[in-house]
C-alpha cells in the first residue's frame, strides 16, 4: 500500500523568506503523480504543484518549486518570497498512474507566515 | 467554467441518524470521489464514481454509500451515524480517462455528530 509521510506538524516563516516543507512517500509503482495541495481556512483544497514521476525535471510554479528525489522517495516543497496569503495547511499527496485512481494524502503541515 | 460545489456547508446530526451530502462536479467532469477529513488530519478516500458506477472504495464500512447521477453530480449517504463520523467531507471531480492526475475539490461539508 502507498503511504505518504509528513513528519513536521507545523512550520513558521518570516514574510519574504524561503521555507521548505518535507514529504516522503512509499510505493512500488513506477508510474505515479505527486502533489502539494494548500488548504486555507476556507477549507477548499487548492492544487499548488504537480510532479509526474517519469519527469526528472523538478516542477516549478512561480514562487513554488519542488525537490523530487525519486530514489529517496522524497518530495519537498519550497516556497520562495513567502507571503501572508501562503499561511495554510499544506498536504502532500500521491496518486498512482492510470485513470480513476485515488489520492493518498499525508497528515499535513500548518504553515504560518510572520509579518 | 463552474467549479465543484457541495451542500450543505455545515450540518449537525445526532448518533443513529442518517445524512445525505451532495456534490455537483466541475463542468465536463465525469468522475467524482469523496474524502473524509477528520480534524487535524489529511483526507481519507471513501469511494469514487465513474459514469454512475462505483469504481473504487477505501476502508469505510457499508453504511457509507453513494450515488452518481446522469449529470455526474453525486451524493454521499451515511447511515447510523457515529460520533467518529464528525468530519469535513470533501468531494472532488476529475475527467476520468484523461489521466491528467489532477482532482478539483469543493469546499466541503462540515458534519458534526452529537
Amino acid at each position: 500500500a502507498q503511504t505518504v509521510t509528513q513528519s513536521q506538524p507545523e512550520m513558521s516563516v518570516q514574510e519574504a523568506e524561503t521555507v521548505t516543507l518535507s514529504c516522503t512517500y512509499d510505493t512500488s509503482e513506477s508510474d505515479y503523480y505527486l502533489f502539494w495541495y494548500k488548504q486555507p481556512p476556507s477549507r477548499q483544497m487548492i492544487l499548488v504543484i504537480r510532479q509526474e514521476a517519469y519527469k526528472q525535471q523538478n516542477a516549478t510554479e512561480n514562487r513554488f518549486s519542488v525537490n523530487f528525489q525519486k530514489a529517496a522517495k522524497s518530495f519537498s516543497l519550497k516556497i520562495s518570497d513567502s507571503q501572508l496569503g501562503d499561511a495554510a495547511m499544506y498536504f502532500c499527496a500521491y496518486r498512482r498512474g492510470g485513470a480513476n485512481s485515488k489520492l493518498t494524502f499525508g497528515k499535513g503541515i500548518t504553515l504560518s507566515v510572520r509579518p | 467554467e463552474t467549479g465543484v460545489t457541495q451542500s450543505p456547508t455545515h450540518l449537525i446530526k445526532t448518533r443513529g441518524q442518517q445524512v445525505t451530502l451532495r456534490c455537483s462536479s466541475q463542468s465536463g467532469h465525469n468522475t467524482v470521489s469523496w474524502y473524509q477529513q477528520a480534524l487535524g488530519q489529511g483526507p481519507q478516500f471513501i469511494f469514487q464514481y465513474y459514469r454512475e458506477e462505483e469504481n473504487g472504495r477505501g476502508n469505510f464500512p457499508p453504511r457509507f454509500s453513494g450515488l452518481q447521477f446522469p449529470n455526474y453530480s453525486s451524493e454521499l449517504n451515511v447511515n447510523a451515524l457515529e460520533l467518529d463520523d464528525s468530519a469535513l467531507y470533501l468531494c472532488a471531480s476529475s475527467l476520468g480517462g484523461a489521466d491528467t492526475g489532477e482532482l478539483f475539490f469543493g469546499e466541503g461539508s462540515r458534519l458534526t455528530v452529537l
